[in-house]
């Protein structure tokens, strides 16, 4: 049984681009977050992504959007990024309304902007 | 706003030694989380705590649930040096209609000397 994977691992990219980064959650989850990770921080909630809609938004600038496809896969793009946007992305999957209501974290897209 | 605060944010203490890692939060939740992390890595789910004066243990670990007091207790009994790691605990940062995104503490960084 996979669990949550990311792609790609690690990325560099330049201020003003562009990024998008890809999650495929556990088998069988429907339910798609992501948080951002600041060198030596708890994770910050971005957004989350049910039925391919988003559902909640954390305080994120409009330059982070996202995508839920019908194979409940799930994109992060970020333009216009910035030297703060250098972070570890975390992808955490879900089924919704399940008891026990775990959330299983992916192993992150670590970016770096220079 | 939700916040959450945990306490100590570093604790170093030595192996066979028995120690507790506080988690307060700011508002009413029905369903707190603890994750662990290693250096580089990503976040491993301990416990989800889902009603008041939930207890959950899992080796070394047990985590308890005070939702009146909005207080959450990590115990580790007997530290040995594999339980190093940063302990994070997480709230439901709006349980309403299903949306379950995540608050996070800044963390735990326990270091367990032999």
């Amino acid at each position: 049984d996979a669990g949550v994977t990311q792609s790609p691992t690690h990325l560099i990219k330049t201020r003003g681009q562009q990024v998008t980064l890809r999650c495929s959650p556990k088998s069988g989850h429907d339910t798609v977050s992501w948080y951002q990770q600041a060198l030596g921080q708890g994770p910050q909630f971005i957004f989350q992504y049910y039925e391919e809609e988003e559902r909640q938004r954390g305080n994120f600038p409009d330059r982070f959007s996202g995508h839920q496809f019908p194979n409940y896969s799930s994109e992060l793009n970020v333009n216009a990024l910035l030297l703060g946007d250098s972070a570890l992305y975390l992808c955490a999957s879900s089924l919704a309304f399940l008891e026990g209501y775990e959330q299983y974290f992916g192993p992150g897209t670590r970016l770096t902007v220079t | 706003e939700l916040k959450v605060e945990q306490n100590p944010l570093f604790l170093s203490m030595q192996e066979g030694k028995n120690y507790t890692i506080y988690c307060n939060y700011s508002t009413t939740s029905d369903r707190l989380y603890w994750y662990r992390q290693d250096p580089g890595k990503s976040l491993e789910s301990l416990f989800v705590l889902l009603s008041n004066g939930a207890v959950k243990q899992e080796g070394r670990l047990m985590a308890s649930l005070d939702t009146k007091a909005r207080l959450s207790t990590l115990h580790i009994t007997a530290a040995v040096h594999d339980l190093s790691a940063t302990y994070f605990c997480a709230v439901v940062t709006d349980s309403g209609g299903g949306a379950d995104g995540l608050t996070f503490g800044k963390g735990t960084h326990l270091i367990i000397q032999p």
